[in-house]
């Protein structure tokens, strides 16, 4: 079955540290990829997303992520980290020309300190 | 861009009671419709899904129930909740199966 695998449950950095969180998915066909990005309070929203071509993709907020599919992961990246990307991230995997189910990692609490 | 409306926020319902959770979506037509379960350091897991007016596949055995009426309303139900369906529930949509989805804020639903 397939499954996706967030590494780090619960992260704590000072701001301007740099931030890698790790995502992991188990599935031998083409997949699309994503990270969503749920704030306090607010509800979950696309962070950035990979369908095809180059496999470092850029999104919202200075977050970027590269797939590399020898290792089958998606990992999630920011150079320096600000009090208000404090969040919980969630990896998620779909195949491709699916009815779109979602498997979602279990993800990460992101605490950044001021 | 799609609008996820989801009510009630929070739910209080004792075992046994049936439930029964609305979400409806604007700003798109005949789109791909979601039931999630978020649980705590669990993410989320998928319960329903829907392609279409009355078209509805589940995705794990449970107590719940999904339908979908109209175009754009996905109903959650249950004829009797159980201690174990206490959580936190999650309406989505997406224009089709390769779109990202967009999310409803979600019901808190606590079982006495």
């Amino acid at each position: 079955a397939q499954s996706v695998s967030q590494h780090n449950h619960h992260v704590i950095l000072s701001e301007a540290a740099s931030l890698e969180l790790g995502c992991n998915y188990s599935y031998g066909g083409t997949v699309n990829l994503f990270w969503y990005v749920q704030y306090p309070g607010q509800h979950l929203q696309l962070l950035l997303k990979y369908f095809s071509g180059d496999p470092l993709v850029k999104g919202i907020k200075g977050f970027e992520a590269e797939f590399i599919k020898s290792k089958f992961s998606f990992n999630l990246r920011k150079p320096s980290v600000q009090w208000s990307d404090t969040a919980e991230y969630f990896c998620a995997v779909v195949n491709s020309g699916n009815t779109g189910k979602l498997i979602f990692g279990q993800g990460t609490t992101l605490q950044v300190k001021p | 861009s799609q609008t996820i409306h989801q009510w009630p926020a929070t739910l209080v319902q004792p075992v046994g009671s049936p439930l029964s959770l609305e979400c409806t979506v604007e700003g798109t037509s005949n789109p791909n419709l979601y039931w999630y379960r978020q649980a705590a350091g669990r993410g989320l897991q998928l319960l329903f899904y829907s392609v279409g007016i009355g078209q509805i596949s589940s995705e794990v055995p449970q107590n719940l129930s999904a339908s979908r009426p109209q175009d754009r309303q996905f109903i959650l139900s249950s004829k009797k909740l159980l201690l174990s369906d206490s959580g936190f529930y999650l309406c989505a949509s997406s224009n089709d199966g390769n779109q990202p989805q967009h999310f409803g804020d979600g019901t808190r639903l606590s079982i006495l």
